[in-house]
């Protein structure tokens, strides 16, 4: 079974200010890792992924995430906020014995004071 | 490239009528697309997964008299909420698996549908 844990419901931080995501999953098998952002009544937009190569993994809008099997975790990070990067924020697990079936964290959302 | 759309974007209908909900792969072909639900400030919750030419597959919970899908394309995928009440109320999003590349899903930008 596969199982997906968002630490903080809200994250807030200042403009300019390091951001960071936790996300932590549960799978019996060499998992595949997405995050996923949603704006306000969108749906979601794959932001970045991780299948089995480089650990550390660039996405748009300047994210990144790290794959850290010994913590099972698949940080979220950027360097610097930007107002735009407020939005609902969702990790996600899958492989392939679930048939890519994506099973969602309940989110996060991230704001961003100016 | 991996554009996923959805219409209506957004409907209003009275109890007891049904609503067909459409998802398009639109720059490829999607032997695979999935229906999900997601309430009000909660994650998304998969209903059912969809393979072109064969019946859905519909998670536990999921009434699939309720709630008709069709995959008759490779590129089309329609929702059909039968005989809809104010608790189906809900935003869906569907998102399509390409045959290329399977282990992604590209996500459409949803339908809010309001029953009163």
């Amino acid at each position: 079974a596969q199982s997906v844990t968002q630490l903080g419901s809200h994250v807030s931080v200042s403009e300019g200010a390091l951001v960071l995501l936790r996300c932590n999953y549960s799978s019996s098998v060499p998992p595949y890792l997405f995050w996923y952002v949603q704006y306000p009544n969108q749906g979601l937009q794959l932001l970045l992924k991780y299948t089995s190569a480089a650990t550390l993994v660039k996405g748009i809008n300047g994210f990144e995430a790290e794959f850290k099997k010994s913590e099972t975790s698949f940080h979220l990070t950027k360097p610097s906020a930007h107002m735009s990067d407020a939005a609902e924020y969702f990790c996600a697990v899958s492989n392939v014995d679930s048939s890519y079936k994506l099973i969602f964290g309940s989110g996060t959302r991230l704001l961003v004071r100016p | 490239g991996a554009v996923v759309s959805q219409h209506p974007s957004w409907v209003i209908c009275k109890s007891g009528t049904s609503v067909k909900i459409e998802c398009r792969s639109l720059d490829f072909q999607a032997t695979t697309m999935f229906w999900y639900r997601q309430f009000p400030k909660q994650s998304l919750m998969l209903m059912a997964t969809s393979n072109e030419g064969s019946k859905a597959t519909y998670e536990q919970g999921v009434e699939k008299d309720k709630f008709l899908i069709n995959h008759a394309s490779l590129t089309l995928s329609t929702l059909t909420v039968t005989s809809a009440h104010p608790e189906d109320s809900s935003f869906y999003i569907c998102s399509a698996k390409s045959s290329v590349s399977t282990d992604t899903q590209y996500f459409g930008p949803g339908t809010r549908l309001t029953v009163l």
